[in-house]
């Protein structure tokens, strides 16, 4: 079953620090991995889309690697705003699933002033 | 116009009412999609529409009936809803594309439905 999974499942960082998320899955082969930042009852906002052959991708203050041998995936946060407090999910697609994703359990990242 | 809309923002409905929940997009997306999102947990997948044709059913109960009246607009209509069902039900729409294209879902803010 291919699945993804995330860590730490919830995070508390001072505004300013830097953080990273972590994201592993076993969705093979895939076509992309997705980071999505969701505010608490909204809907998901996409940070960051890579295929495959990507190994970074950044988006202002977000920067995603991706790792295919591995399987694994990070989400680094630079000089934390408050406003980054959301729950961060980690998106898989898998090229034999047409458009169908897989969704981590998410980060619930806090940043206190 | 490159967003996705819900309404309404907020739903509060009892077991024996019949509500309807609206999605619209007009960025020419030809595949939308119907979650539900429970607090704390990812968006689980209900409903697939591609070209306005259901093309996934995630053995939703009946009582969610899912509509799809043009490209732009998906409808999810719900009868006899049980507490359980409260939840956050978000849509999506993603671009026509092959399975291997670089395809990615815009999510709509979502509607937070409250069953009494």
């Amino acid at each position: 079953k291919n699945q993804v999974e995330q860590s730490p499942q919830s995070l508390i960082i001072l505004e300013g620090k830097n953080c990273t998320l972590q994201c592993n899955y076993t969705v093979s082969p895939f076509s992309n991995l997705r980071w999505y930042k969701q505010d608490t009852g909204r809907g998901p906002v996409s940070l960051t889309i890579m295929t495959f052959s990507e190994n970074t991708k950044s988006n202002g203050r977000y920067t995603a690697t991706l790792d295919a041998d591995t399987k694994q995936s990070s989400l680094h946060i630079t000089a934390s705003q408050l406003s980054d407090s959301a729950s961060y999910i980690c998106v898989v697609s898998a090229p034999n699933a047409g458009n169908m994703l897989t969704f981590g359990g998410g980060t619930r990242l806090m940043v206190k002033p | 116009d490159t967003e996705v809309t819900q309404t309404p923002k907020h739903l509060v409905m009892g077991m024996t009412n019949k509500k309807s929940l609206k999605c619209e997009q007009h960025m020419g997306h030809r595949a939308m999609y119907w979650y539900k999102q429970k607090a704390k947990k990812p968006p689980e997948l209900m409903f697939v529409y591609s070209y306005e044709k259901l093309s996934i059913n995630e053995s939703v109960p009946s009582r969610f009936s899912p509509e799809c009246p043009n490209s732009s607009l998906l409808n999810l209509h719900l009868h006899a809803l049980q507490p359980e069902d409260s939840a956050l039900y978000l849509c999506a729409s993603s671009p026509p594309g092959g399975e291997s294209s670089y395809n990615e879902q815009f999510f709509g803010p979502g509607t937070r439905l409250t069953v009494l």
